[in-house]
């Protein structure tokens, strides 16, 4: 079954360090992967997605995440942290039914803190 | 990005009533809407697909008689719960998307309390 995997269930960094959060997925076919962001008691702001070409692509609030195939993986990163980014951040994929993607499957989330 | 307005964002209920939650797309056509559930400190988890005039897709588990969905128009969905009960306290989300894209833009989600 398609499934996806957010091995860090919390992490905790420094202000100005880096980020990387991980993302593992189970799919057969390419899929559409997409990294959001959920503030407390809030809905979900897309920060970037990956369809296809590029496999580093940019997102908004200084974002980027790397699509690696071979490893089936969709990192998150940001060379600087900063308070505000303090959340929880869902890695998603969209299953591709014959080209019309249909429902995203999300993993579990990564709940961040940030340390001043 | 797109905009998607969820109300109310905080209801609180007795057990035995029902909720109405509205999805309302702001600034497109939502041809698909989606509701999920969150459960603290959990993911995400679909309940269910609405397309436009059709009925929603329930996804299994997920009682379709308790769990009422209607998508009557391309900017507004609405989900009830009806005869709610202390265990369908949780925090509800819709999203919506247009025609095939792929991005689905959230609501700002619902907090349900049944006492």
């Amino acid at each position: 079954a398609q499934s996806v995997t957010q091995p860090d269930i919390h992490i905790t960094v420094s202000e100005g360090a880096s980020l990387e959060l991980r993302c593992n997925y189970s799919y057969g076919a390419t899929p559409y992967l997409f990294w959001y962001v959920q503030s407390p008691g809030q809905g979900l702001q897309l920060l970037l997605k990956y369809f296809s070409g590029d496999t580093l692509v940019q997102g908004i609030k200084g974002f980027e995440a790397e699509f690696k195939r071979s490893q089936s993986s969709f990192n998150l990163r940001k060379p600087s942290v900063h308070w505000s980014d303090a959340a929880e951040y869902f890695c998603a994929v969209a299953l591709n039914y014959g080209g019309a993607t249909n429902k995203l499957i999300f993993g579990t989330g990564t709940l961040l803190a940030v340390q001043p | 990005g797109a905009v998607v307005s969820q109300h109310p964002s905080r209801v609180i209920c007795k057990s035995g009533t029902s909720v109405k939650i509205e999805c309302r797309s702001l600034d497109f056509q939502a041809t698909t809407m989606f509701w999920y559930r969150q459960f603290p400190k959990k993911s995400l988890m679909l309940m269910a697909t609405s397309n436009e005039g059709s009925k929603a897709t329930y996804e299994q588990g997920v009682e379709k008689d308790k769990f009422l969905i209607n998508h009557a128009s391309l900017t507004l969905s609405t989900l009830t719960v009806t005869s709610a009960h202390p265990e369908d306290s949780s925090f509800y989300i819709c999203s919506g998307r247009s025609g095939g894209n792929a991005i689905q833009y959230f609501g700002a989600g619902t907090r349900l309390s049944v006492l």
